[in-house]
């Protein structure tokens, strides 16, 4: 049984660029939760995806957005990329309503 | 602030001993989530609590919430290098799904 996967495993970009990172949930998981984690501190909630609609949003601007798949894949895009955007960006998936959530690897994104 | 609090942030102990890391909220817990993260990579889930007073053991790693559910603890018997990673709580405090986590603690452990 294949856990959380996500891709890629590293990821480095230039400022004003954009960028999309991919995950696939938990095999029979529909819910996929997508985390920000800077360097030292704990993962930050950026929003989550059921039934292919944002659910809930995190306190992050309009320049990260998301997608989910029917096959309840997700996509998590990032525009115009600042400095401050690099971080370990984690995607968490689980059953709606049921609270634990399994976690990918991360894809570590450096903004240069 | 923080809304979650853990402390200590770092601790560095011989293998064998024991430790505790805690876990503090201003706020009731409707749910509170014990991750083990090794650097750079993914956190492992280690264990759930969801009633005051509640306890769980997996190996020798065991974790409690307290009776008004504002409070946790992990504790962690006999330790050994591989307890070693940064151990983070998380926790659903609206029954929300979003979980909010602390800032970590990171454990050494040394021979």
């Amino acid at each position: 049984d294949a856990g959380v996967t996500q891709s890629p495993t590293h990821l480095i970009k230039t400022r004003g660029q954009q960028v999309t990172l991919r995950c696939s949930p938990k095999s029979g998981h529909d819910t996929v939760s997508w985390y920000q984690q800077a360097l030292g501190q704990g993962p930050q909630f950026i929003f989550q995806y059921y039934e292919e609609e944002e659910r809930q949003r995190g306190n992050f601007p309009d320049r990260f957005s998301g997608h989910q798949f029917p096959n309840y894949s997700s996509e998590l895009n990032v525009n115009a990329l600042l400095l401050g955007d690099s971080a370990l960006y984690l995607c968490a998936s689980s059953f709606l309503d049921r609270y634990e959530q399994y976690f990918g690897p991360g894809t570590r994104l450096t903004v240069t | 602030s923080q809304e979650l609090e853990q402390s200590p942030q770092s601790l560095i102990v011989q293998e064998g001993k024991n430790l505790t890391i805690n876990c503090t909220s201003s706020k009731t817990l409707y749910g509170l989530y014990w991750y083990k993260q090794k650097y750079g990579e993914g956190l492992i889930f280690l264990m759930m609590l969801q009633k005051g007073g509640e306890e769980k053991s997996h190996e020798k790693i065991t974790a409690k919430l307290d009776e008004k559910k504002q409070q946790s603890s992990l504790h962690i018997t006999a330790s050994q290098p591989s307890h070693a990673g940064i151990y983070l709580c998380g926790a659903d405090m609206r029954l929300s799904d979003k979980l909010i986590f602390g800032t970590g603690t990171r454990l050494q452990v040394f021979p």
